[in-house]
This record gives structure tokens, C-alpha cells and sequence, in this order.
């Protein structure tokens, strides 16, 4: 299996941050990965598609890059909507695998 | 816009099968874009892809969960469904369905998804 390893696990951020998160798989993935917005009690939100394609309707302060191992998803602004935990996923090869997830969270 | 939906028991015995569906509206289960999955995440941890299929029944399951996991299609009813046999407590998460991009017959990631429900497994 493709093990995802996400860091930091949380981060503490404040409203107009800029914010990244890394994330890093264990083999050569490609570009295949995909980002994921999860809040408390609810579904994750699909946000990013082969590391760097924004989902349409997704705010332009989102923007993923990478390829290979090492992967980042930026929030260029923080806003308050955007305290959540953040998940990455590999696509390249079964079984499909998500990250731990990293906590963004109000400093 | 499409919805999907989860159904089933909120609580299962140790040793039984746990059983789930979920229903999709606004839009066709049969849509040869699209795969369909299930997801997991244990209370306070991270996902776990279980498995999705193809509205013509083709199947991929995670190897962890293979040997228990079933999943089947009933395109008429535009449902699919989980069963999980010999649970644990283990097995105790949210349930998450999901619309999956796929592309030749590889499953890629998820874009819709279900609000989940929460399956406790205890006597």
C-alpha cells in the first residue's frame, strides 16, 4: 500500500494567513492526488484533482501543487470557512489511500 | 444536483454483518462516467477507502477488508449497498457513499458524498 503521510497534523492559523500543508506518499505517485475539506461532523468536501486542478466553485485561494512524493495545498488567505481538517489521497494505485489529515485551527 | 444518501442500522452485534445502503438521486446510477464507493472513518480518525463498483457490478475492494466486504448495484433502484460481515468493534465509524471519477476502468477520487451515518458495533 501507498502510505500518505500528512504534516502538521494541526496548525494554528489566524483570519488573512497565508497557510500550507504537506503532504507526502511513500512511492512515486504521479500527479495523482486529490485534496479534500472535512468540518466537524460532516462529509469532506472534494476540493483538488491531479495535485493542482481547483473543483470548480472551489475558492481561488486554494491551490495544490507537487508531483512525485511531496505535495502542498495553500490557502493563500485564510478565511474563517477554512478552519477544517484537511485530507489528501492518492489515486495512482490500489488500495486508494488518504493522509491522517491536518487540523487548521484558530490561533 | 446530486444526493446520495446512506441507509441501515445504527447498531450492529459483534460477530454479525453489517448491511448499508445508499440511494443516489439526481442522477443516474448508471452513468458510465462514474464508479460508486464506500468509505469509512472511525470516530476522531482518518478515512479508509473500503471499496467502489460499476453500475455493471466490476468491483474494487481495499485487501484490507476484501475477505468481508461485499458490495452490489441494483441499477433499478438506483442503489448500491455494503455488506460487512463479522464485525468488531473495530468496525465501529461513519459510513460514507461517494460518487467516484473514474476513467478506463480505474476508480480515482471522490466528488460527491453522502452525509455519512454512524455504525457502532457492540452487543
Amino acid at each position: 500500500d501507498i502510505q500518505m503521510t500528512q504534516s502538521p497534523s494541526t496548525l494554528s492559523a489566524s483570519v488573512g494567513d497565508r497557510v500550507t500543508i504537506t503532504c507526502r506518499a511513500s512511492h512515486i505517485i504521479s500527479s495523482w492526488l486529490a485534496w479534500y475539506q472535512q468540518k466537524p461532523g460532516k462529509a469532506p468536501k472534494f476540493l483538488i484533482y491531479k495535485a493542482s486542478s481547483l473543483e470548480s466553485g472551489v475558492p481561488s485561494r486554494f491551490s495544490g501543487s507537487g508531483s512525485g512524493t511531496e505535495f502542498t495545498l495553500t490557502i493563500s488567505s485564510l478565511q474563517p470557512d477554512d478552519f477544517a481538517t484537511y485530507y489528501c489521497q492518492q489515486y495512482h494505485s490500489y488500495p486508494l489511500t488518504f493522509g491522517g489529515g491536518t487540523k487548521v485551527e484558530i490561533k | 444536483q446530486l444526493q446520495l444518501q446512506e441507509s441501515g442500522p445504527g447498531l450492529v452485534k459483534p460477530s454479525e454483518t453489517l448491511s448499508l445502503t445508499c440511494t443516489v438521486s439526481g442522477g443516474s446510477i448508471s452513468s458510465s462516467s462514474y464508479y460508486w464507493g464506500w468509505i469509512r472513518q472511525p470516530p476522531g480518525k482518518g478515512l479508509e477507502w473500503i471499496g467502489s463498483i460499476y453500475y455493471s457490478g466490476s468491483t474494487f475492494y481495499n485487501p484490507s477488508l476484501q475477505s468481508r466486504v461485499t458490495i452490489s448495484v441494483d441499477t433499478s433502484k438506483n442503489q448500491f449497498s455494503l455488506k460487512l460481515t463479522s464485525v468488531t468493534a473495530t468496525d465501529t465509524a461513519v459510513y460514507f457513499c461517494a460518487r467516484v471519477i473514474s476513467r478506463v476502468a480505474a476508480v480515482y477520487y471522490f466528488d460527491y458524498w453522502g452525509q455519512g451515518t454512524l455504525v457502532t458495533v457492540s452487543s
